[in-house]
């Protein structure tokens, strides 16, 4: 079955540290994006990319990085440079918008890092 | 700007009664898209609907009702019947045509009790 595959399920990391977040897609979809959940704040955008080698700086895409060198995966690194990284991360993908249409995203179940 | 407001944080209600959902969007484009998504305790964001912005027609699937009034710029989702297996957080979301960008709302946790 398609969908989004995304690792570690939970992580805890040491202040300082930087860790990579997973997600991989079999679903042939051209975007994918990167959210963070914290209670009461819904999801924020922080990377999105629409094609290979491409990607764009979300809302807080601030101590964070990505890479898109393959079209199923697109890996977020959470840097040492992120002041609350605890938080929930959501994967997502769709299809490449073309005309006046607009795609359902499709999540994979989500990685929670806390910093210890 | 595109904004979702999602006023309600938390309902509770008990099993079997029925309950609203409200979601209230801001966009200046005239064609755009409206979407809910339910989010269970497993952490998985499932889609529930998309709706256009030229259809304004209500819809309903099952125990779940859609009434989007574009005079009010609200999507609002209706359970009818709730069950325990309804508990979750709902999300309502904008997106604006041909572009792959999606504005959230803070979400709606709802809890059924049996």
């Amino acid at each position: 079955d398609g969908g989004i595959t995304q690792s570690p399920k939970y992580l805890f990391r040491k202040e300082g540290q930087n860790v990579t977040l997973s997600c991989e897609q079999n679903l042939n979809h051209d975007a994918m994006y990167w959210y963070r959940q914290d209670p009461g704040q819904g999801l924020r955008l922080i990377y999105y990319s629409q094609i290979v080698n491409d990607f764009q700086k979300g809302d807080i895409a601030e101590g964070y990085s990505v890479s898109r060198e393959k079209k199923e995966s697109f890996p977020l690194t959470v840097t040492s440079a992120q002041k609350n990284p605890t938080a929930f991360y959501l994967c997502a993908s769709s299809p490449r918008t073309g005309g006046t249409g607009a795609n359902v995203l499709t999540f994979g179940a989500g990685s929670r890092l806390t910093v210890l | 700007a595109q904004k979702v407001t999602q006023a309600q944080t938390e309902i509770s209600v008990v099993e079997k009664e029925d309950v609203t959902l409200d979601c209230v969007y801001e966009t200046r484009d005239t064609t755009y898209y409206l979407f809910w998504y339910k989010q269970p305790p497993s952490g998985e964001l499932v889609f529930l609907i998309r709706r256009n912005s030229f259809d304004e027609q209500n819809e309903i699937s099952g125990r779940y009702s859609w009434n989007f009034q574009k005079s009010t710029s609200s999507f609002n989702f209706t359970i009818t019947a709730s069950q325990v297996v309804d508990s979750a957080v709902y999300f309502c979301a904008l997106s604006e045509a041909g572009r792959n960008q999606f504005y959230f709302g803070t979400g709606t946790s709802l809890t059924v009790i049996p």
